[in-house]
């Protein structure tokens, strides 16, 4: 079983709209979970960073988690063709030394 | 500006060569990561190093070794490379205490032939 999934996509949404990232995780004792940012041709970049259950807003990025679902969200309002890329969630188990990317899904947002 | 770097770019090795992997970083992070990443299968963790001449491994260590001398660089050892090892290599680097915050390089697209 996978430690983290995510839906490859790929996910197109018109410009302006809100795109949805979900991903989820296996039963394990979490500790923090990342969205990373990556471009075709590019290297991964981080744009949240969650720790406890609920909301948390950077500009038009808010991350969404939820430990007894085990899953956490990303979601882009007002989206641009610029957010167009993959989307990669990573999970750190509490043990502090494993570290896990999901596969990624892909956004494109349509002009 | 948190900088990683990756000696290489592009490497087109043969099958059985040893292939040596350097990545340097200038933001005096303990913690370094080399992975590779494989169209479909993610981003998967081949080793870790969290201190100078400390390494754990992680999900895929077979067929490779690392090495870390000095706190800023952090090498990645093909041992005898195999046509399976073609891949992107990313090269990455945390503070303490920040595993999840992670530093990329530009990584290094390594073709075994």
């Amino acid at each position: 079983q996978k430690e983290v999934e995510q839906n490859s996509g790929p996910l197109s949404v018109p410009e302006g709209a809100i795109a949805s990232l979900n991903c989820t995780y296996s039963d394990r004792v979490s500790q923090s979970f990342f969205w990373y940012r990556q471009y075709s041709g590019k290297s991964p970049e981080l744009i949240m960073s969650i720790y406890s259950n609920g909301d948390k807003e950077d500009g038009r990025f808010t991350a969404q988690l939820n430990k007894a679902s085990q899953y956490v969200s990303l979601l882009i309002r007002d989206s641009q063709p610029s957010d167009s890329a993959t989307y990669l969630c990573a999970v750190i188990w509490s043990t502090g030394n494993q570290f896990y990317f999901g596969t990624g899904t892909s956004l494109t947002v349509i002009p | 500006d948190v900088k990683v770097t990756q000696s290489s770019r592009y490497l087109v090795k043969r099958t059985g060569e040893k292939v040596f992997l350097e990545c340097v970083q200038d933001m005096d992070h303990e913690n370094m990561f080399w992975y590779r990443q494989d169209p479909g299968l993610g981003l998967r963790l081949i080793y870790f190093s969290y201190d100078v001449k400390m390494k754990e491994k992680g999900d895929i260590p077979e067929g490779y070794s690392v090495s870390r001398e000095k706190k800023e660089r952090f090498s990645l050892i093909l041992e005898s490379a195999s046509t399976n090892q073609t891949s992107m290599y990313l090269c990455a680097s945390s503070g303490t205490g920040y595993v999840g915050i992670q530093y990329f390089g530009a990584g290094t697209r390594l073709s075994v032939l």
